[in-house]
């Protein structure tokens, strides 16, 4: 089956840190990914849809400053942190899919961010 | 905005019984049903999807079934294993202009007891 990478898994920096996260779709070509941000007993929120070679689309109420998207090629997408405070503290998942439409998306195992 | 949402937020089993996860979604312009499941620590996994224009269908020990008129999904599992633990989840996607954008419901919790 389809199997997305994602990397760190999990990451405690200082406050005021730059952290990036890496997704990868490593056996399909994902012209779309997504980024997840899930709170502890909670569900999974959609931060923003990334499209290949394209400005990322950002959810309302999402700082587009604050999460950097890029999605330079049809199996990575990054999603950078910048400046890390501890509010930015949580599990943040993303997700591929390829140019089929309605088809399931796959997620990665998500990257547990710590911020002290 | 519109949301998908469950039921009953947890649900314990006994080993073997037949378990049964319900969600309310109320975009009527939805067409793309999905069931995750969310182990701890990990990321979801794909369990099964639906269209809207089926109202069941089947998998290995899973069953989804859709109710249209008003407005429900539902998650089978057949002869529940203590491996099933986790949490659930239901997503809907509306197609269209949102294409591939899932909204996911609150989550139920099912711990089977061997």
């Amino acid at each position: 089956g389809a199997v997305v990478s994602q990397h760190p898994s999990r990451v405690i920096c200082k406050s005021g840190t730059s952290v990036k996260i890496e997704c990868r779709s490593l056996d399909f070509q994902a012209t779309t990914m997504f980024w997840y941000r899930q709170f502890p007993k909670q569900s999974l929120m959609l931060m923003a849809t990334s499209n290949e070679g394209s400005k990322a689309t950002y959810e309302q109420g999402v700082e587009k400053d604050k999460f950097l998207i890029n999605h330079a090629s049809l199996t990575l997408s990054t999603l950078t942190v910048t400046s890390a405070h501890p509010e930015d503290s949580s599990f943040y998942i993303c997700s591929a899919m390829g140019g089929a439409s309605n088809q399931p998306q796959h997620f990665g195992d998500g990257t547990r961010l710590s911020i002290l | 905005g519109e949301s998908v949402g469950l039921h009953l937020p947890t649900l314990s089993v006994q080993e073997g019984d037949n378990s049964i996860i319900n969600c309310a979604y109320s975009n009527s312009a939805s067409d793309y049903f999905i069931w995750y499941k969310q182990e701890s620590g990990k990321g979801p996994q794909f369990i099964i999807d639906i269209r809207s224009n089926m109202d069941k269908r089947q998998g290995q020990r899973v069953t989804v079934l859709l109710n249209k008129t008003v407005k429900h999904l539902s998650l089978q599992i057949a002869a529940t294993q203590p491996g099933d633990s986790a949490v659930y989840f239901c997503a809907e996607n509306a197609g269209g202009t949102s294409y591939g954008k899932l909204t996911f419901g609150q989550g139920t919790i099912l711990t089977v007891h061997p």
